[in-house]
């Protein structure tokens, strides 16, 4: 089955704590996301990648990092997690980067709480 | 720059009652322009976009360049439409990420 698959799906972590969100899809696609959705803010992009080895800072990259050292995947890391980090994390991941479609295809979301 | 804008955080309709999302966008270029639903518990999904003109679910919307519009509009709400609408936003030209608007939550009354 075509899809974008996130883990963990839920995170229950301490300020300072490094993780890792990862972020892996089946379907070829050059392009992937990450984003965040919080109340009253909607969905903000963190970082995305045209391809491999190529990323780019969203909206809201401080205190994120990316890696794409593979096509299929997308790592989201938080180096030194902090409260405002708390949030509903989203991968997403579309065909062709160059000629944007706009469909998206997302993951089921991670919700990560950081105390 | 980019931008699109969702003036309802919250809309709340009776089931049967005409449904209109608004959605205002910014961009200098050519833009192609969607809408995203959330529904609950669920992953987001497209919904449609302006450039298939095809009505999914009853919804349509019509790309509104002097108005910079692309309002989302079904003429009778069903209580299964209750969801979190994302308009979002993407240059034509490509390479352009796609932008989304803050979102408005639809709330069907039965």
């Amino acid at each position: 089955e075509a899809q974008v698959t996130q883990n963990p799906r839920y995170l229950i972590t301490v300020t300072g704590k490094k993780l890792t969100v990862t972020c892996s899809q089946n379907m070829n696609h050059e392009y992937m996301s990450w984003y965040r959705q919080d109340p009253g803010l909607g969905l903000r992009q963190i970082y995305y990648s045209m391809n491999v080895e190529v990323t780019d800072k969203g909206d809201v990259p401080e205190g994120y990092k990316v890696s794409r050292k593979e096509k299929r995947n997308f790592p989201l890391i938080l180096e030194s997690p902090s409260p405002n980090q708390t949030s509903l994390y989203f991968c997403a991941s579309s065909l062709l980067a160059s000629s944007n479609t706009g469909e998206l295809f997302f993951g089921e979301g991670s919700r990560l709480t950081v105390l | 720059a980019q931008r699109v804008t969702q003036p309802e955080k919250l809309l709340s309709v009776f089931k049967g009652a005409p449904v209109e999302l608004k959605c205002n966008y910014s961009y200098s270029g050519s833009p192609e322009l969607f809408w995203y639903v959330q529904y609950s518990r669920q992953r987001l999904q497209l919904l449609l976009r302006h450039i298939s003109r095809e009505s999914i679910k009853g919804f349509t919307a019509d790309l509104n360049k002097g108005e910079t519009s692309f309002h989302l509009k079904k003429p009778f709400a069903q209580e299964e439409d209750s969801a979190m609408y994302y308009c979002a936003l993407s240059g034509r030209s490509g390479n352009t990420p796609l932008v989304f608007g803050k979102g408005t939550r639809l709330s069907v009354i039965a």
